[in-house]
């Protein structure tokens, strides 16, 4: 099976724009989940989708949102950026039976706020 | 609120050598620990994942355990090689897909 795959790789933006980063679930897993990895707070958990719902939130500001397409595949965006989201955004899928089995995890999108 | 800890946050070790993680949690009421291996710039890679109800998991050279009432988890690292230099991290799974990260511990393994 293909892994867990994440676009794009690495993008630079500007404070005050936005930014849409996108992950591909491995095939058969409905359950993805988006994490913010930055070297002072570590990895923090930032929303989790299943079948295409938000089933679980972190404490995370609004600017934070995401969806869920019928296919599985999720998208992250983030709006009004700050320098403080340059972080490596990291997405994990599994077959959403919660507790039961490790997440997937992608190479992750390392996004710097300039 | 779930805490988790991981000491120490680094480790240098000579090549061979057998050593130990530890990764400790403030909540005991969760449903899976698991172990994961980090290199520099990528994503995550699971290695171990023990249920709440289970005491240890084995994958070739690793080992984990988990011991519920005190809290903690220990990664074993049998007969280390350079090539298992990387950052370690551990995460207790709650009641949901939600994973609750310690900080990790980066391994260096000197040949």
């Amino acid at each position: 099976k293909a892994g867990v795959t994440q676009t794009p790789r690495y993008l630079i933006k500007t404070r005050g724009q936005q930014v849409t980063l996108s992950c591909s679930p491995i095939s058969g897993h409905r359950s993805v989940s988006w994490y913010q990895q930055t070297p002072g707070q570590g990895l923090q958990f930032l929303f989790e989708y299943f079948s295409e719902t938000q089933r679980n939130k972190g404490n995370f500001p609004g600017r934070f949102s995401g969806r869920q397409f019928s296919n599985s595949r999720s998208e992250m965006n983030v709006s009004t950026l700050e320098l403080g989201d340059s972080a490596l955004y990291l997405c994990a899928s599994s077959s959403g039976r919660q507790g039961m089995e490790t997440q997937y995890f992608g190479p992750g999108t390392r996004l710097l706020v300039l | 609120k779930q805490e988790v800890t991981q000491i120490p946050a680094a480790l240098s070790v000579p090549e061979g050598e057998n050593l130990v993680l530890n990764c400790s949690f403030t909540d005991s009421a969760i449903y899976n620990l698991q172990w994961f291996r980090q290199d520099p710039g990528k994503g995550l890679t699971s290695l171990l994942l023990i249920q709440s109800s289970q005491r240890e998991q084995t994958s070739g050279r690793l080992n984990a355990s988990l011991d519920k009432s005190s809290g903690r988890s220990t990664l074993y690292i049998a007969a280390s090689q350079p090539g298992d230099s990387a950052t370690y991290l551990c995460a207790a799974q709650g009641g949901s897909e939600k994973l609750v990260f310690g900080k990790g511990t980066k391994l260096t393994v000197n040949p």
